[in-house]
């Protein structure tokens, strides 16, 4: 069992709010990812980082940051959130050394009005 | 990039039937993973399958890397079953995973 977690759950946010969205997990993993997904649709890489101090930008373009000051903890923020953010976003992770199973967190959801 | 394609795009059938996924992808992995997405958005690891078979209850799945493909048998098809599956692969030399569009399920009872 993965043990990652995402909070919140579901925002839901004004436009021009800044934002942090929560990613934890308790299995030592160094690399962590951030993805983002309409719903049902192909999931797209947006962050990752291969271990504290480490990130890099994802294959689709995103306005968010990410930072990785501790192995367990990687947020992602929304400096000014739009409409257009508006999606699901899925935080994962993976031992990448012999084990390259990756694991997901519940996902939040957000919603900018 | 290494292309990832799935097959059906959608599947509707009867509670208690049979069906197989299909997954193919373009390059050598070293990774391929089957993910099942439920109704609230999350992504539940079904299957870390690089190569051979594997079996989990009602659920199998097999991988040909020679051939770059995977398949993923659900049996006896149940209503909690509906989703969408999603294949994803990890080239050799890369470390993110590819995703591949989903397989959309839905099992009517």
């Amino acid at each position: 069992e993965a043990d990652i977690y995402q909070t919140p759950r579901y925002l839901v946010i004004g436009t021009g709010k800044k934002i942090t969205l929560e990613c934890s997990q308790t299995m030592g993993h160094d690399k962590m990812y951030w993805y983002q997904q309409d719903p049902g649709m192909e999931l797209h890489l947006i962050h990752y980082s291969y271990g504290v101090n480490s990130t890099e930008k994802g294959d689709l373009s995103s306005e968010s940051t990410v930072s990785r000051i501790r192995t367990e903890h990687f947020p992602l923020t929304l400096e000014s959130a739009r409409p257009s953010h508006t999606s699901q976003y899925l935080c994962a992770s993976t031992q990448g050394i012999g084990n390259y199973e990756q694991y997901f967190g519940p996902g939040t959801r957000l919603t900018v009005t | 990039g290494i292309q990832v394609e799935q097959s059906p795009p959608d599947l509707i059938l009867q509670e208690g039937a049979n069906s197989t996924l299909r997954c193919n992808f373009s390059d050598s992995v070293n990774n391929l993973q089957w993910f099942h997405q439920n109704p609230w958005g999350q992504l539940i690891n079904l299957f870390y399958i690089p190569s051979g078979t594997k079996q989990n209850g009602r659920l199998s799945a097999t991988t040909v890397a020679t051939e770059r493909y995977s398949l993923l048998y659900i049996s006896s098809s149940q209503t909690t079953d509906s989703g969408v599956y999603f294949c994803a692969v990890l080239i050799q030399g890369a470390q993110k995973l590819v995703f591949g569009q989903g397989t959309r399920l839905t099992i009517n009872p």
